[in-house]
């Protein structure tokens, strides 16, 4: 069965500092991981998207970095604002399709940025 | 552009009572999509339209759901004789083409269901 772990499931931090979540998939066979953003309220932005071929890039603060191998990716924030207060979903794309369309969602992190 | 919009943005209703959220996607997004987000939890899959194929109904979670999507645009999600475990936001997404092989969905704000 494809899934998609989030960690940690909630965080808290200081306005400046860094953080790293972490999304762990058994996703087969593997077509994209895609990290999206939902501010409190609103419908889920993505972020940026990750394919196989893809160890890191970047989109601003944000990192996101995939190890295909260990299927294994994170989302790195760097001098996190108060603005980056959202709770953050990766979602994995099976290239097989199937049910919803392949896609496979995680719960998401919970990111608190603390004044 | 225009985002995917959803309506109403609250909905407020009695046990029993039959309840339609509507979902206008971004225009010519061939795929439409229905989550259901309860409170602290992810998005729970409920119905993939894509072009004129049938739909993947395979996360409605009882025949008191339905949807449909009139001439390839707007899409009408329907719970009938609701229950209060019906109470939950329900998130609409468009997307061109098909998501597993690129492109992102696009959300919308979600209808926000109380169910009393």
């Amino acid at each position: 069965k494809n899934q998609v772990e989030q960690s940690p499931q909630s965080l808290i931090i200081l306005e400046g500092k860094n953080c790293t979540l972490q999304c762990n998939y058994t996703v087969s066979p593997f077509s994209n991981l895609r990290w999206y953003k939902q501010d409190t309220g609103r419908g889920p932005v993505s972020l940026t998207i990750m394919t196989f071929s893809e160890n890191t890039k970047s989109n601003g603060r944000y990192t996101a970095t995939l190890d295909a191998d260990t299927k294994q990716s994170s989302l790195h924030i760097t001098a996190s604002q108060l603005s980056d207060s959202a709770s953050y979903i990766c979602v994995v794309s099976s290239s097989s399709g199937g049910g919803a369309d392949g896609l496979t969602f995680g719960k998401g992190t919970h990111l608190i940025i603390q004044p | 552009g225009a985002g995917v919009s959803q309506s109403p943005s609250n909905k407020v209703t009695e046990k029993g009572k039959d309840v339609e959220l509507r979902c206008d996607p971004i225009s010519g997004h061939t795929a439409l999509y229905w989550y259901r987000q309860s409170l602290g939890q992810g998005l729970e899959f409920l119905i993939y339209f894509q072009g004129n194929s049938a739909p993947d109904k395979s996360g409605l979670p009882s025949d008191r759901f339905s949807a449909e999507r009139t001439g390839g645009s707007v899409s009408t999600l329907t719970i009938q004789r609701t229950q209060q475990e019906d109470s939950a936001v329900y998130l609409c997404a468009s997307s061109l083409g098909t998501p597993r092989w690129g492109p992102p969905l696009h959300f919308g704000n979600g209808t926000r269901l109380t169910v009393t």
